[in-house]
């Protein structure tokens, strides 16, 4: 059963464009949304989340939007560059004990020039 | 800046044979994560901990063990490996309350089971 749900696999962009990653989920108990970058032959790193009581969170070129209604949110890249390539995870946790994050299956982003 | 390094960054080895992989934190985090990513599945947890001793299963726990030895050093070990083991490993920590949902990664051992 998986939980955590990434659309596109793949997603290919020109230089300047907006990339949308999307990502859906199942478990109404999920609170905690980070997305995870990560680029070939390096660990992922946390590029932005957001909390379910928000329906937008910021940071720069990257900006997530979160419908905790129909269990889904996307990550949009405005002014996407060719720096951006690289694979997006998008995870979920809830505020339980644990804090145990589940991740999607990620978008492999191509951005060319 | 948080710092987790795994070793070693490349293994081969038999089935059945014995394999340890290593992660050390110098984050002063209580939460440590080892997981697997393999293409199609993205990244599953195998084992993780809240602090020295302590063990919690992840998702994917069959075939593995892990140990805690200290608040910096956390192990995986394939008593048996398999090729179906063959796979990304990557190991995490993370602090805790609200740092505790934010990982910090290793670079990863690529495990390769012959």
């Amino acid at each position: 059963q998986q939980q955590v749900r990434q659309s596109p696999q793949s997603l290919t962009v020109w230089e300047g464009e907006t990339a949308i990653l999307n990502c859906s989920y199942e478990n109404s108990a999920f609170d905690y949304f980070p997305w995870y970058q990560q680029f070939p032959g390096e660990g992922p790193a946390l590029l932005i989340a957001i909390r379910s009581v928000s329906d937008k969170k910021e940071d720069g070129r990257f900006t997530i939007f979160f419908n905790k209604r129909e269990k889904k949110l996307s990550l949009h890249i405005t002014d996407s560059q060719p720096g951006d390539s690289a694979t997006y995870f998008c995870a979920a946790s809830n505020g339980g004990s644990n804090y145990k994050l589940t991740f999607g299956k990620g978008t492999l982003l191509t951005v060319t020039p | 800046e948080a710092a987790v390094t795994q070793s070693p960054r490349n293994k081969v080895t038999v089935t059945g044979g014995n394999v340890t992989l290593s992660c050390r934190q110098t984050n002063s985090h209580n939460y440590m994560y080892w997981y697997r990513q393999d293409t199609g599945h993205g990244l599953r947890l195998i084992h993780y901990s809240y602090g020295a001793g302590n063990l919690q299963i992840g998702d994917v726990p069959d075939g593995y063990k892990a140990t805690r030895t200290t608040q910096e050093d956390f192990f995986l070990l394939l008593e048996l490996a398999s090729p179906s083991q063959t796979s990304l490993y990557f190991c995490a920590s993370s602090g805790t309350g609200g740092g505790a949902r934010w990982l910090y990664f290793g670079s990863g051992t690529r495990l390769t089971v012959l």
